[in-house]
């Protein structure tokens, strides 16, 4: 099974600053790997798929980085509706399909 | 516009039974795989079960195997979560979330609002 480690557990930010989330892998997963956005009391929403490509709908300033088994989601400027918790993915390879624990972030 | 509504969920004594559905519309649901993610109360997502697009393989996280099916009905644009010997660490919230492909290995890109299984005496 692929461990998915995600840090750190809880970032706390100022609207208008830049977060950036890290996401490990415990074995390569090439950028087979996706991040999620979950806001109290709704599913998760898919941002980015194939570690960098964003999804339909998204805005520009979310980015994703890495390959391999080091990633990034970077939020350039975060905005009020920003504030949630942010899980990434692995999907290359299965079963399992394995989520990190998440990465809180929250007003500073 | 994509959407996926899930049903079914409900409060269970432990050792039950419970039928999860998933309805979906607006997209060609024959042509993708499908999934059950799950999220206990406070903590974070943990995969369940994948079903390719023509039901030809299914995939189950260990923890479900042998308790938990997953099928499809093609012709009503319909997912399933038969779930059998339900423990108390089973209680959550069930997503049902649509693959980006046919097999697996893509992200999921929809999901729905989910139904919350409760397994307790």
């Amino acid at each position: 099974e692929i461990v998915m480690t995600q840090s750190p557990a809880t970032l706390s930010v100022s609207p208008g600053e830049r977060a950036t989330l890290s996401c490990r892998a415990s074995q390569s997963v090439s950028s087979n790997l996706a991040w999620y956005q979950q806001k109290p009391g709704q599913a998760p929403r898919l941002l980015i798929s194939g570690a960098s490509t964003r999804a339909t709908g998204i805005p520009a300033r979310f980015s994703g980085s890495g390959s391999g088994t080091e990633f990034t989601l970077t939020i350039s400027s975060l905005q009020s509706e920003d504030f949630a918790i942010y899980y990434c993915q692995q999907y290359d390879k299965l079963p399992p399909i394995t989520f990190g624990g998440g990465t809180k972030v929250e007003i500073k | 516009e994509f959407q996926l509504l899930e049903s079914g969920g409900g409060l269970v004594q432990p050792g039950g039974s419970l039928r999860l559905s998933c309805a979906t519309s607006g997209f060609t649901f024959n042509t993708y795989a499908m999934n059950w993610v799950r999220q206990a109360p406070g903590e974070g997502l943990e995969w369940v079960s994948l079903i390719t697009s023509s039901g030809g393989a299914t995939y189950y996280a260990d923890s479900v195997k042998g308790r938990f099916t997953i099928s499809r009905d093609n012709s009503k644009n319909t997912l399933y979560l038969q779930m059998n010997s339900l423990r108390a660490d089973d209680t959550a919230i069930y997503y049902c979330a649509k693959d980006g492909g046919p097999y697996g290995y893509n992200a999921f890109d929809y999901w729905g609002q989910g139904t919350l299984v409760t397994v307790s005496s």
